[in-house]
């Protein structure tokens, strides 16, 4: 099946840092998505992007639909305690399911 | 508040025994979805309903079983429980589909088969 591949697998970083990930895939999305998944719990939607070139932004977050519409990425600025979890992309291609990355894993110490 | 509520959160099982995982939501949304994440592996998608009555296989339907009797109710059911069955299971809805498609995920089942 298609592959959306994340970078990197896992963070770990210094609290106050800016965090930066992306999402690659060889194939063209029409739908970019964020979610974070908190331990122990299901994932959230944090950013939808449904343009090539889009840029949104949710707080400190802020994601980009890739011009080439092979990619996004999600950028955390100044990171605080509560920003640990797992950041999982998603995209949809045409009329098929929803494709969901391996995730990033964020790790943050205070 | 609830949104999408699964049970048990945790479970046991011994080999070839089977189970049900509940899921219910009471956003009135018409999709459904069964996922299950593996460790580095991401979600991968096990069945999916578009509505009460009808259900379809995702990529990874072997070894279980759906009903959708209800909008409301979408179980998932394991007949002979094997190890590589041994993951974390997220019921999810959504109200559209496609593009505009957005999943509103349950907090898991954490299942373990030994």
């Amino acid at each position: 099946g298609q592959q959306l591949n994340q970078s990197p697998q896992s963070m770990f970083i210094q609290e106050g840092e800016d965090v930066s990930m992306n999402c690659t895939s060889s194939s063209i999305f029409n739908t970019w998505l964020w979610y974070k998944q908190d331990p122990g719990e299901g994932p959230v939607l944090l950013i939808a992007l449904y343009k090539a070139g889009e840029l949104t932004s949710n707080g400190r977050l802020t994601a980009q639909f890739g011009i080439t519409r092979k990619d996004s990425f999600l950028n955390i600025s100044a990171s605080i305690p509560s920003d640990v979890g797992i950041y999982f992309c998603a995209g949809h291609r045409g009329a098929q399911k929803l494709v969901f990355g391996q995730g990033t894993r964020l790790t943050i110490n205070p | 508040n609830a949104g999408v509520t699964q049970t048990p959160k945790f479970r046991i099982l011994k080999i070839g025994q089977s189970m049900t995982l509940q899921c219910t939501q009471d956003m009135n949304h018409n999709y459904m979805y069964w996922y299950r994440q593996d460790p580095g592996m991401g979600l991968k998608l096990i069945y999916y309903s578009v509505g009460a009555g009808i259900t379809d296989k995702g990529e990874v339907p072997n070894g279980y079983n759906v009903s959708r009797s209800t909008t409301e109710d979408f179980p998932l059911r394991l007949e002979l429980a094997a190890p590589s069955q041994t993951s974390v299971y997220f019921c999810a809805s959504s109200t559209q589909q496609g593009v505009n498609e957005k999943l509103f995920f349950g907090s898991g089942t954490q299942l373990s088969v030994l």
